[in-house]
């Protein structure tokens, strides 16, 4: 079972501000992932990593960034928060032969 | 891309009743996974299909992957309160290919009420 921890748990920002969503993983997975979801709905794929120093965009469009500089350490940055990201943003991670992911528990973004 | 149709899309049941659940797409799939979220929360693994025809359980839980690889469905038991929430069903396409080979295509879900 893999640690994966997301920070902060809820944000409330104001429009234009830089924020920086934290991932952290401890079972050392090359395959990191972004997810991006309103509530009760389906997942949205918004970026992927599948070690350091790489990184793609997924099928949704984001206006965010992510970085992949230590295996275990994942963050998503929005350089101007609108209320259009208001979401909740999941991280997930994938060690194994198998496409098993393991989520984090998630950040609740709000945009005012 | 390939799709994933997950039924129904919400459901409510007695407390104790079985509930079955199901994904189908026109695509074949190498593996099928079956995520449960509680609200404000990540999706936890519930089950893990590898090969077509394969039966798991998992506690009051069980799952197939179906003959055709087109298809899982997943069933709960005797269901209690705590079963509320969320169903995700996930597979990972055939055949791999390029870059994007690893990424997981969801369900839609299906929301679960349980009434006591």
């Amino acid at each position: 079972e893999a640690d994966i921890y997301q920070t902060p748990r809820y944000l409330v920002i104001g429009t234009g501000k830089k924020i920086t969503l934290e991932c952290s993983q401890t079972m050392g997975h090359d395959k990191m992932y972004w997810y991006q979801q309103d509530p009760g709905m389906e997942l949205h794929l918004i970026h992927y990593s599948y070690g350091v120093n790489s990184t793609e965009k997924g099928d949704l469009s984001s206006e965010s960034t992510v970085s992949r500089i230590r295996t275990e350490h994942f963050p998503l940055t929005l350089e101007s928060a609108r209320p259009s990201h208001t979401s909740q943003y999941l991280c997930a991670s994938d060690g194994g032969g198998y496409n098993e992911q393991f989520f984090g528990p998630g950040t609740r973004l709000t945009v005012l | 891309g390939q799709q994933l149709n997950q039924s129904p899309q919400s459901m409510f049941i007695q407390e104790g009743e079985d509930v079955s659940m199901n994904c189908t797409s026109s695509s074949i799939f190498n593996t099928w996974l079956w995520y449960k979220q509680d609200p404000g929360e990540g999706p936890v693994l519930l089950i893990a299909l590898y090969k077509a025809g394969e039966l798991t359980s998992n506690g009051r839980l069980t799952a197939q992957f179906g003959i055709t690889r087109k298809d899982s469905f997943l069933n709960i038991s005797a269901s209690i309160p705590s079963d509320v929430g969320i169903y995700f069903c996930a597979g990972q396409p055939f055949p791999y290919s390029g870059a994007g080979s690893y990424q997981l295509t969801f369900g839609k879900g299906t929301k679960l009420s349980v009434i006591p």
